[in-house]
């Protein structure tokens, strides 16, 4: 398996208040990813990252903030987070081909009370 | 603006029976084409990928699936479905962005396998 580690697993947390999310990889790969996924809508990118420092808006990137200080760390912050924003955030990975595959982590389930 | 239709939102089948997911998109150039499986709670896995050569390509888990250009389709088929195949699929395709690479996902299907 790839080494991709997201945390927390799960989260319970209240309106209003920031949110972190953290996904680490151990592969050195350039893109990293996050997206989330809700019934009905499949996966749906936030942002990404194409390197250290290199980030990008992805579709549904309002509300979200990320950050690349390494190659091995992604962090997407909801600065205020809302109840639309309960869903399943999941990271995901891809080297520099683009016939290369994204490799995905486990999850992260927000509910946003 | 590339996309990927996944049609059916739920498959159910028998166990033993055939399987073919749909899988359609829209893009102006030659496609990177994947599919993934979702089991519960966890992330997905890749099943197989198309960017050239033989339009059928063969997967993990006796997964394989057809490119044909014609009808922008990448359907993906299994001659005999098993229980533990029950999951969600998606078909993704790999788009360009400003030099980056950037898989976009349809929908997702969930395959429901009755024994």
């Amino acid at each position: 398996d790839a080494g991709i580690t997201q945390s927390p697993r799960h989260k319970v947390t209240e309106t209003g208040t920031p949110v972190t999310l953290r996904c680490h990889q151990t592969e050195n790969h350039r893109y990293m990813y996050w997206y989330r996924q809700d019934p009905g809508h499949g996966l749906r990118l936030i942002h990404y990252s194409y390197g250290v420092k290199d980030t990008d808006k992805g579709e549904v990137s309002d509300g979200y903030s990320v950050s690349r200080s390494k190659t091995e760390d992604f962090l997407l912050t909801l600065e205020s987070a809302t109840s639309s924003q309960t869903s399943v955030y999941f990271c995901a990975i891809s080297g520099t081909e683009r016939n290369t595959e994204a490799f995905f982590g486990q999850g992260t389930r927000l509910t946003v009370v | 603006a590339q996309s990927v239709t996944q049609p059916d939102i739920h498959i159910t089948v028998s166990e033993g029976a055939s399987l073919e997911l749909r899988c359609n998109y829209s893009y102006g150039a030659t496609p990177y084409l994947f599919w993934y499986v979702q089991s519960p709670g966890q992330g997905l896995q890749l099943l197989l990928k198309y960017f050239s050569g033989d339009t059928l390509v063969q997967g993990i888990k006796g997964f394989e699936a057809e490119f044909k250009r014609s009808q922008s389709s990448f359907n993906l088929r299994k001659p005999s479905v098993h229980w533990s195949d029950a999951a969600e699929y998606f078909c993704a395709v790999v788009r360009g962005r400003g030099g980056s690479y950037i898989p976009t996902f349809g929908r997702g299907t969930s395959l429901i396998v009755h024994p």
